[in-house]
């Protein structure tokens, strides 16, 4: 059974600090890695991906991967109150994606 | 773009009776999915289309459901009989390469099943 695990959260955290999302996978065969942001009521929204090891950065949103460990992060900067929503982690695994549970950030003004 | 669409909205209906659920994919996109989200159970792949042909649809509960998508701009997804278990919200999404790739979701249709 291929999985994506996340921390269901809540997490916590003040206005402008730095948020910081985890993901592990089991298929080490995923080359495509996604994070969604969900807002309550809403459908899901892209909010970035990887395919390579490393750091991808996209304003205050920076993506990690590393292939090595099956992780996968997302670090929000300077963290807003409209930051809060449930992030969802999905990795393909052939032609599917599979997502984790989301985990629940709250930003605290 | 208009985005995915779908239809209804929400939906209240009894035990017993048939529910469709519509959904319009983005122009140009090939690939077509059905989600069901519940809290138990988070996001589900029920089927998936690619060039309007089922690809998987080992994600649908039971021969209750049945999904179709007689051309590349609609699709549906029909619960017959609808039971109680069933309420959730359904999402239909879209891609434009096959397979899993960046997928632009709908709204939704939130299901009651009373």
């Amino acid at each position: 059974q291929k999985e994506v695990e996340q921390n269901s959260g809540p997490l916590s955290v003040p206005e402008g600090a730095i948020a910081s999302l985890n993901c592990t996978y089991s298929d080490r065969g995923s080359q495509s890695f996604f994070w969604y942001r969900q807002y309550s009521g809403k459908s899901p929204e892209l909010i970035m991906f990887i395919y390579s090891n490393g750091d991808k950065e996209d304003g205050r949103f920076t993506a990690q991967l590393n292939k090595a460990s099956q992780y996968v992060s997302l670090l929000i900067r300077d963290s807003q109150p409209s930051d809060s929503a449930t992030y969802l982690c999905a990795v393909d695994s052939n032609y599917q994606l599979i997502w984790g549970a989301g985990t629940k950030l709250i930003i605290k003004p | 773009d208009a985005g995915v669409i779908q239809s209804p909205r929400h939906e209240v209906t009894e035990m017993g009776q048939e529910v469709t659920l519509r959904c319009k994919p983005i122009s140009g996109h090939n690939s077509l999915f059905w989600y069901r989200q519940t809290m138990m159970r988070g996001l589900e792949l029920l089927i998936y289309f690619n060039n309007n042909v089922p690809i998987d649809d080992s994600g649908m509960p039971e021969d209750r459901f049945s999904a179709k998508m007689p051309n590349a701009s609609f699709s549906t997804l029909k619960i017959q009989p609808s039971e109680p278990r069933d309420s959730a919200v359904y999402f239909c999404a879209s891609s434009s390469l096959s397979g899993a790739n960046v997928l632009t979701f709908g709204a939704g249709s939130r299901l009651t099943v009373l």
